[in-house]
């Protein structure tokens, strides 16, 4: 079945550490996303990428960075630069089409990153 | 601003019973409107979607939702609850035009609880 691959599942870093989340996704499509789930927050927007080796920041892009070098693969890398980084932190991909207006989300089931 | 309000952020219901969760947007122009829901510990899932053509829209579970253009508001009904139905909710908004889904926003969510 098609979907989306997010790991580790639950993830403890020690402060100072950077850590990188996997997100890998067989539907073929165009966008990618990274969103941050904070308890009582809703989603909030970290990084997109609607095409390969090509991404643009959220609204929370402050101490994550991103690569986009195949278009099945947007790894999210947690870096020591983010102050409070715990958190559920959720993948999506969307069909992208430009000239078709908004497309649906699809999401991973999340990976949870606790700082000691 | 745009913005996506949804007041409850914690409904009970018995099983059986009927449910109504709110949403209220603010947003340039008409958006287009989601519904997600979210079991503890996972990933969205999209409930239902509006896009254009008749305001009340049918959705996945028995859900539906109706966009009333008056109110800014995108209510999601389910005429009778299951005990399965108890996850978060969360109500979506984005543009009606041919952008990325990152310009999606998202409400705080409103979880449901059902009682026996």
């Amino acid at each position: 079945d098609g979907g989306i691959t997010q790991s580790p599942k639950y993830l403890f870093r020690k402060e100072g550490q950077n850590v990188t989340l996997s997100c890998e996704q067989n539907l073929n499509h165009d966008a990618m996303y990274w969103y941050r789930q904070d308890p009582g927050q809703g989603l909030r927007l970290i990084y997109y990428s609607q095409i390969v080796n090509d991404f643009q920041k959220g609204d929370i892009a402050e101490g994550y960075s991103v690569s986009r070098e195949k278009k099945e693969s947007f790894p999210l890398t947690v870096t020591s630069a983010q102050k409070n980084p715990t958190a559920f932190y959720l993948c999506a991909s969307s069909s992208e089409n430009r000239y078709s207006g908004a497309n649906v989300l699809t999401f991973g089931a999340g990976s949870r990153l606790t700082v000691l | 601003a745009q913005s996506v309000t949804q007041p409850d952020i914690h409904i009970t219901v018995s099983e059986g019973a009927s449910l109504e969760l709110r949403c209220n947007y603010s947003y340039g122009a008409t958006p287009y409107l989601f519904w997600y829901v979210q079991s503890p510990g996972q990933g969205l899932q999209l409930l239902l979607k509006y896009f254009s053509g008749d305001t009340l829209v049918q959705g996945i579970k028995g859900f539906e939702a109706e966009f009333k253009r008056s109110q800014s508001s995108f209510n999601l009904r389910k005429p009778s609850v299951h005990w399965s139905d108890a996850a978060e909710y969360f109500c979506a908004v984005g543009p009606n035009y041919g952008g990325s889904q990152g310009n999606l926003i998202f409400g705080k969510g409103t979880k449901l609880s059902v009682k026996p």
